[in-house]
């Protein structure tokens, strides 16, 4: 089975630390993406990656950055985390897609409850 | 651009009816994939389905069906003789392929209340 770990699954931070989103995948995925879900807006990405050291922004990167140096690892960064980004944090790995297949479904972990206050 | 709308936001049904989950989706793109995904109390968003823009086919998995209307731009869920188990939140999304990079949109997605 897939699977998908996220380093926590709770955490508290105060407004202005730097805070670490940790990410690891045991599939091989090329692919790995950051969301964040909040009530009424759905999922919305916030970066993913495409290769090792590879990222590319998505929809709301503002605030955040990220990093890829091994394959199985993607690790979200709040450079200096703010109430408004108080959300639960979604990570996802697919395969590449392809000319001949198209497009791979996702695979989730668990998500991050993250407050900041 | 493309968008995925799950107009209904909430769903409350007994347990053993049947319901069904709209998504209605835009995208200019003539390739494309559909997915729906459950998201359990748990948190975890599970694979559940994925359709390609050219394969109409309805597909039936147990209790679970799904009718893809490429005339109206629909990817419906039913799920017959709900149960409680049935209890989540569910996702429909939207991917499109761009040499080499999919963008994948969600839509905000439907809770589903299945009561006893």
């Amino acid at each position: 089975d897939v699977k998908v770990t996220q380093s926590s699954r709770y955490l508290v931070k105060r407004t202005g630390e730097k805070v670490f989103l940790e990410c690891v995948q045991d599939m091989d995925h090329e692919n790995m993406f950051w969301y964040r879900q909040d009530p009424g807006l759905g999922l919305r990405l916030i970066y993913f990656s495409y290769d090792v050291k590879m990222k590319e922004k998505g929809d709301i990167p503002e605030g955040y950055s990220v990093s890829r140096e091994k394959k199985e690892r993607f690790s979200l960064i709040l450079e200096s985390a703010s109430t408004n980004q108080t959300s639960m944090y979604l990570c996802a790995s697919s395969f590449p897609p392809t000319r001949r297949r198209g497009s791979y479904e996702q695979y989730f972990g668990p998500g991050t409850r993250l407050t900041v206050t | 651009a493309q968008k995925v709308t799950q107009a209904q936001t909430e769903i409350s049904v007994v347990e053993k009816e049947d319901v069904t989950l709209d998504c209605v989706y835009e995208t200019r793109d003539t390739t494309y994939y559909l997915f729906w995904y459950k998201q359990p109390p748990s948190g975890e968003l599970v694979f559940l389905i994925r359709r390609n823009s050219f394969d109409e086919q309805n597909e039936i998995s147990g209790r679970y069906s799904w009718n893809f209307q490429k005339s109206t731009s629909s990817f419906n869920f039913t799920i017959t003789a709900s149960q409680v188990v049935d209890s989540a939140v569910y996702f429909c999304a939207l991917s499109a392929y761009s040499g080499g990079y999919q963008k994948v949109t969600f839509g905000i997605g439907t809770k589903l209340q299945v009561i006893p």
